[in-house]
């Protein structure tokens, strides 16, 4: 137990579908994270939040849109997604003394 | 591009010790992370190198050489609960942000 949720663990969608990943954290971290985790591939940053603003949006195509409405809440909407987009999507907090990151288990994802 | 290698896999018998290499290639290094990921599981922070040298934490020690942009991670008298596989992370500082870059991850096999 890290401290950070991620729901649903697991989600299967189709092409056409929008549905959206939560991330919930309340261990006072100010900085969130979304992480893409595919088979043989390093972690892929996606997007980064501090204190509610986007600092880093790492050329993620517009079909990933996340929001975060405030610290310990951040949230990514999928729209017309691609079987390519198939992963595990990760959710951290930073701690910001120490730069750990704290990770959900993720929301194994499946595009049909 | 930024970028840190590292071993697809490594096996070893329960016991043993054993070493898993890191080198990068980045700008704006700060300090090198090693995280812990079982199957199913959330990756899980092991180590942080801010200063060349050793970091010795319990079984587990941590290198970091600047000069030669490598690092390793130290396991020792490995048990079968260590399978699972082993990131190192680079910790960047872009402008006054930071970011975690992530290897692919290194899978330890331990054997009876």
């Amino acid at each position: 137990e890290t401290g950070v949720t991620q729901t649903p663990r697991h989600l299967v969608m189709g092409m056409t579908n929008k549905k959206s990943l939560k991330c919930e954290q309340h261990l006072g971290h100010n900085a969130m994270y979304w992480y893409k985790q595919s088979a043989k591939k390093p972690l892929e940053l996606m997007f980064v939040y501090n204190f509610k603003e986007q600092t880093e949006n790492n050329s993620v195509p517009s079909r990933f849109s996340p929001e975060c409405p405030n610290s310990s809440h951040l949230f990514l909407h999928l729209h017309t997604l691609q079987p390519e987009d198939s992963a595990l999507y990760l959710c951290a907090s930073r701690q910001r003394e120490t730069g750990e990151l704290f990770f959900g288990e993720g929301s194994r994802l499946t595009v049909l | 591009g930024q970028s840190l290698e590292q071993p697809s896999e490594v096996t070893a018998v329960e016991g043993a010790i054993v070493q898993i290499n890191c080198t990068y290639q980045t700008s704006g290094f700060y300090g090198l992370s090693w995280y812990q990921q079982h199957d199913g599981g959330a990756p899980t922070f092991l180590s942080y190198n801010g200063l060349d040298g050793l970091e010795e934490t319990g079984r587990f020690s941590s290198f970091l050489s600047r000069s030669d942009s490598y690092g390793y991670l130290l396991l020792q008298e490995l048990q079968m609960k260590d399978s699972a596989s082993y990131f190192c992370a680079a910790l960047l500082l872009s402008g006054s942000a930071r970011q975690l870059t992530f290897g692919s991850g290194t899978q330890l096999t331990v054997l009876p």
